[in-house]
């Protein structure tokens, strides 16, 4: 199965500052398509997980300006350019080019 | 507005079974494939199950493979876990999402596997 890594574990953040998940595969997600299913997902306390960004980069409808995708092969990233208090919870990532699915450890973030 | 609403999680002693529901709603259901994911207590989200629009590709995490089935009907808009011999470690919020990619997730239901 292709493991995902992320890091840090946890991330406190001053408000009104960036914060950046760095999420490494341990292969290659292009998929034979071409495409990077390659997906962020946050998950705020007592809520359910949301998709945030899909295919690297792509972000969801409603999905504030602030968050940002990136990467390609095996290295992807999370971009928040100002946290807000609401963007308090644990992010993962997660691949969807090879069977099994599978999702990082997750990136607690939380405020200063 | 897509609504994906989870049931049937409890209590249930080692070796039990257990169904889950997910009911669908807000869009064409028989379009799109449809997962289930869970979140145990202190751990990370984890892959269950997948099937695919027609229930011709099924897809289980090796931790399940053998135990948990994963089955729809598109006419009745809902996806389901049967869940047998169950253990302490399968105990976590089950979620049902749409889509390869998650687009839309549901609100949970909680599985607690305890004697």
């Amino acid at each position: 199965d292709v493991v995902m890594t992320q890091s840090p574990l946890s991330l406190p953040v001053t408000l009104g500052q960036p914060a950046s998940i760095s999420c490494r595969s341990s292969q290659s997600l292009v998929h034979s398509d071409g495409n990077i299913y390659l997906n962020w997902f946050q998950q705020r306390p007592g809520q359910s997980p949301r998709r945030l960004i899909y295919k690297v980069s792509n972000r969801d409808s409603g999905v504030p300006d602030r968050f940002s995708g990136s990467g390609s092969g095996t290295d992807f990233t999370l971009k928040i350019s100002r946290v807000e208090a609401e963007d308090v919870g644990v992010y993962y990532c997660m691949q969807g080019t090879h069977w099994a699915l599978t999702f990082g450890g997750g990136t607690k973030v939380e405020i200063k | 507005e897509v609504q994906l609403v989870e049931s049937g999680g409890g209590l249930v002693r080692p070796g039990g079974s257990l169904r889950l529901s997910c009911a669908a709603s807000g869009f064409i259901f028989s379009n799109y494939n449809m997962n289930w994911v869970r979140l145990a207590p202190g751990k990370g989200l984890e892959w269950v199950s997948s099937i695919s629009s027609s229930s011709i590709y099924i897809y289980y995490a090796d931790s399940v493979k053998g135990r948990f089935t994963i089955s729809r009907d598109n006419a009745k808009n809902s996806l389901y876990l049967q869940m047998n011999s169950l253990r302490a470690e399968d105990t976590a919020v089950y979620y049902c999402a749409r889509e390869s990619d998650f687009d839309h997730w549901g609100q949970g239901t909680l599985v607690t596997v305890s004697s």
